[in-house]
């Protein structure tokens, strides 16, 4: 099983400022099937980004993905109060089960 | 609209069970592989299950597999998880999701892309 480690536990910025949240695998992944998503309180999870850079319909350009292998980084420029929130990293490596990280809580 | 709507869950004892049923109003639920993915109180995301366009190939987390059973019907535009022999650490939202599955040569593309509103299920005596 890949289990993925992301990083900080609990990120605290301001309105404006630069987040970047990682994510590291146990394993290899491979860039195409890394997957973030967005939850906030009370809320299903929303796609943020696939394929580890590739932003899902609708998402803005201030999110951004990168990564590749075991490495991958989440980055949020010029974060707005809507932005704080719990963000999920996924893969869906090889096999199954396609585990999720254990989150990185942004906070103000 | 896109969307995907749960029903099915609520209080059970442990050893019971329970069925979750998701349907699609606005797309073509047989057009994609779906997946269960559950929410215990306070914790992560934790990915359940899975089952291809065809049925033809399912998948477990090893904490469900036995006991979890995913299924769906296409010409009902339906899905299922049916949940037997259920435990405390079951308690959990259910949330029924789309797998977004993108060719770009050469590779495929993955993410879960339409989430339903979760469904609760209790696990309790």
């Amino acid at each position: 099983e890949i289990v993925l480690t992301q990083s900080p536990g609990t990120l605290s910025l301001s309105p404006g400022e630069r987040a970047t949240l990682s994510c590291r695998a146990s394993q290899n992944v491979g860039s195409n099937y890394l997957a973030w998503y967005q939850q906030k309180p009370g809320q299903a999870p929303r796609l943020l980004i696939y394929g580890a850079s590739s932003r899902a319909t609708g998402i803005p350009d201030r999110f951004s993905g990168s990564g590749s292998g075991s490495d991958f980084t989440l980055i949020i420029t010029r974060l707005e109060p809507e932005d704080f929130a719990v963000y999920y990293c996924q893969q869906f490596g090889p096999s199954p089960p396609y585990t999720f990280g254990q989150g990185t809580r942004l906070e103000i | 609209e896109v969307q995907l709507v749960e029903s099915g869950g609520g209080l059970v004892q442990p050893g019971g069970s329970l069925r979750l049923s998701c349907s699609a109003p606005g797309f073509t639920l047989s057009s994609y592989s779906m997946n269960w993915v559950r929410q215990a109180p306070g914790k992560g995301l934790e990915w359940v299950a899975y089952i291809s366009i065809t049925s033809g190939t399912i998948y477990y987390a090893d904490s469900v597999k036995g006991r979890f059973t995913i299924s769906r019907d296409n010409a009902e535009n339906s899905l299922y998880l049916q949940m037997n022999s259920l435990r405390d650490e079951d308690t959990a939202v259910y949330y029924c999701v789309r797998l977004l599955q993108l060719w770009a040569s050469p590779h495929y593309y993955y993410g879960l892309d339409v989430w339903g509103q979760g469904t609760t299920v209790t696990v309790s005596s």
